[in-house]
């Protein structure tokens, strides 16, 4: 079975540009989340999706900082403009059905980003 | 508030000795108590979890323990070998609102 895919594996900009990392979840799992992990901060959950709908977005650190669900099969992070100081290894993760926080989730090999 | 501690930072143990790794939670509705393991360069993937109705779950050489009165759960991995070296992350979900990760343990396992 496919796992979570995410692309690009590595991405390195330059401060200012905009970047975007893409997500494909498992086949029907119904929640998405995008994570991001530092060494200072560790994993971090930034956002989920339920159905394509976002659910709560209050682990966005910035407005610079937007996520889109549109079908089912793909999701997007958006960081514009883009820092330094948002680099860092960014993960997209799905699970099944059911009560949201009380299943396994299925993480992607993430999106190394560095900001330059 | 959220939190999610996690001990030890680093361990190390010889081939084919016992490892533990212990995490305490502070919100005692918590019920979901998963352990995943990092590789270098991929994603965390689910190794063992726990609910709250139980007190013990075993699959082969790991083995997760669940103390709900304490606020506590541990990795237990018996036989260890040099592929179980890697980052061991526990979780636990807060007010059915968010899914915190504890700090994460570096497991080195020499031959």
């Amino acid at each position: 079975d496919a796992g979570v895919i995410q692309s690009p594996r590595h991405e390195v900009t330059e401060m200012g540009q905009e970047v975007t990392l893409r997500c494909k979840p498992i086949s029907g799992h119904d929640y998405l989340f995008w994570y991001r992990q530092t060494m200072m901060r560790g994993l971090e959950l930034l956002i989920y999706f339920n159905n394509n709908v976002p659910i709560d977005d209050s682990g966005m650190p910035e407005d610079r900082f937007s996520a889109k669900m549109p079908n089912a099969s793909f999701s997007t992070l958006k960081i514009q403009p883009s820092e330094p100081r948002d680099s860092a290894v960014y993960f997209c993760a799905s699970s099944l059905p059911g009560q949201v926080f009380n299943q396994p989730q299925h993480f992607g090999d993430g999106t190394r980003l560095s900001i330059l | 508030g959220e939190n999610v501690e996690q001990h030890p930072s680093t361990l190390s143990v010889q081939e084919g000795d016992s490892a533990v790794i212990k995490c305490t939670y502070s919100d005692s509705a918590s019920n979901y108590f998963p352990w995943y393991k990092q590789e270098l360069g991929k994603g965390p993937q689910l190794i063992i979890d726990i609910r709250s109705n139980v007190g013990e779950k075993k699959d082969q050489r790991i083995a997760v323990t669940l103390n709900k009165t304490a606020k506590h759960f541990s990795l237990h991995i018996t036989e260890t070998q040099p592929e179980d070296s890697a980052v061991y992350f526990c979780a636990a979900p807060f007010y059915g609102q968010n899914f915190v990760f504890g700090p994460g343990t570096r497991l080195s396992v020499l031959p």
